[in-house]
């Protein structure tokens, strides 16, 4: 099984600042990582796909990087409403899996 | 717009069964679905997979031998069939669907439908 190990668990960030996520595979997984946004009480949100790819609509202060076993999500310019809750997901092999998550919580 | 629609959910005691279903509209339903989990203030768990014509289905080690993942085209629903429910099962369950084929990223989740087993 791959294991994703994100970091840092929580970050507290003033609006405008920039957030950088990381995300460690625990085997080389080519680009095959996506990153997802699930905010309170709702389901995740599909950000970008193949470690550097924008889904559809998503804004472009989010942007992603990264090959092999590290990749990293940044944001831009945070704004309010991107409190929330972030993951990596693999999808190179099964079972497919998901890291830990990173809160991220507006100051 | 995409919509899938969780039901099914619910209490049950540990050992019992619980069938949810997920009911797909607004795109051709022949992608891949997963059914995946997600524990109070934990990340989501992968639980299942099946293909677009249901002749290929994958499971995660802890629901192998007691879910069955299924789906009705004709219908546009997806279902996960739980048997001998144990409680570290419950969870929030989200139906989810990738374009399939490939190492393909889930793009479109479901709201969810929590499952609580408890005695």
């Amino acid at each position: 099984e791959i294991v994703l190990t994100q970091s840092p668990d929580f970050q507290s960030v003033t609006p405008k600042e920039k957030v950088t996520i990381t995300c460690r595979a625990s085997q080389s997984i080519g680009s095959s990582l996506h990153w997802y946004q699930q905010k309170p009480d709702q389901s995740p949100k599909l950000l970008i796909k193949y470690a550097s790819q924008s889904f559809s609509g998503v804004p472009s202060r989010f942007s992603g990087s990264g090959s092999g076993t590290d990749f990293t999500l940044t944001i831009n310019s945070l704004e309010a409403e991107d409190a929330a809750t972030y993951y990596c997901h693999q999808s190179r092999s099964l079972p497919l899996t998901f890291g830990g998550g990173t809160k991220v919580e507006i100051k | 717009e995409v919509q899938l629609v969780e039901s099914g959910g619910g209490l049950v005691q540990p050992g019992g069964s619980l069938r949810l279903s997920c009911s797909a509209s607004g795109f051709t339903f022949n992608y891949w679905m997963h059914w995946v989990r997600q524990a109070p203030g934990k990340g989501p768990v992968w639980v299942s997979r099946i293909n677009s014509d249901g002749s290929r289905t994958d499971y995660a080690d802890s629901v192998k031998g007691r879910f069955t993942i299924s789906r009705d085209n004709a219908k546009n629903t997806l279902y996960l069939q739980m048997n001998s429910l144990r409680v570290e099962d419950s969870a929030v369950y989200y139906c989810a669907r990738e374009r399939g084929g490939g190492e393909l990223p889930i793009d479109y989740w479901g709201q969810g439908t929590l499952v609580t087993v408890s005695s």
